[in-house]
């Protein structure tokens, strides 16, 4: 079966702590993995692809296929990180399985 | 990232009576555009893909006579929700994909159409 996991819904930490949202997927293909981002009062947007190995905001995700995970992480949370997201598997022609989310809060 | 709009941001309907919401791509012209739901704390649900001139393809579960889906120009995309039920309240979102899309491309999305079926 296609599944996302995100195990946490609500990551509480500090300004300037590390932070590693959870993401682990299902799926017997070649996975394609995304994180998009939901601000307060904002739309959906995309994060980051795994194909892409780039560096958003400070944020960076490594697909690890022996664990069948996309954790995204931050070396440094900011309190503008705050914010809903979401790991999401393309499970072909664009079609994409969400996770539940996690909510980030980051308190100065 | 490209601009998508959806109309009307929140409707409220009696139920047994049927809502149209619109999806607006504005930047380019999109083939194809996607429909997912979502219900309070749960995650996005994909219900159907919407393909310019041509009939939409429904996921497992989602009724196609309930949920009817018009895509008939390269910009719009209207989902119908036919004879609404409560159960049917939740928030609709649609996402579009730029011309010549890979897997890889990502889709611009909505801001959400909350449906409350009274």
């Amino acid at each position: 079966a296609q599944r996302v996991t995100q195990p946490e819904k609500l990551l509480s930490v500090f300004k300037g702590a590390p932070v590693e949202l959870k993401c682990n997927y299902s799926y017997s293909g070649s996975p394609e993995l995304f994180w998009y981002v939901q601000y307060s009062r904002q739309r959906l947007q995309l994060l980051l692809r795994h194909i892409s190995r780039e560096s958003i905001k400070g944020f960076t995700a490594d697909l690890n296929k022996g664990e069948t995970s996309f954790h995204l992480k931050k070396p440094f949370a900011q309190e503008e990180d705050s914010a809903m997201y979401y790991c999401a598997l393309d499970t072909g022609f664009q079609k994409l399985v969400f996770g539940t989310g996690t909510r980030l809060l980051v308190s100065p | 990232g490209a601009v998508v709009s959806q109309h009307p941001s929140w409707v409220i309907c009696k139920s047994g009576t049927s809502v149209k919401i619109e999806c607006r791509s504005l930047d380019f012209q999109a083939t194809t555009m996607f429909w997912y739901r979502q219900f309070p704390k749960q995650s996005l649900m994909l219900m159907a893909t919407s393909n310019e001139g041509s009939k939409a393809t429904y996921e497992q579960g989602v009724e196609k006579d309930k949920f009817l889906i018009n895509h008939a120009s390269l910009t719009l995309s209207t989902l119908t929700v036919t004879s609404a039920h409560p159960e049917d309240s939740s928030f609709y979102i649609c996402s579009v994909t730029p011309p010549l899309a890979s897997s890889y491309n990502e889709q611009f999305f909505g801001p959400g159409t909350r449906l409350t079926v009274l």
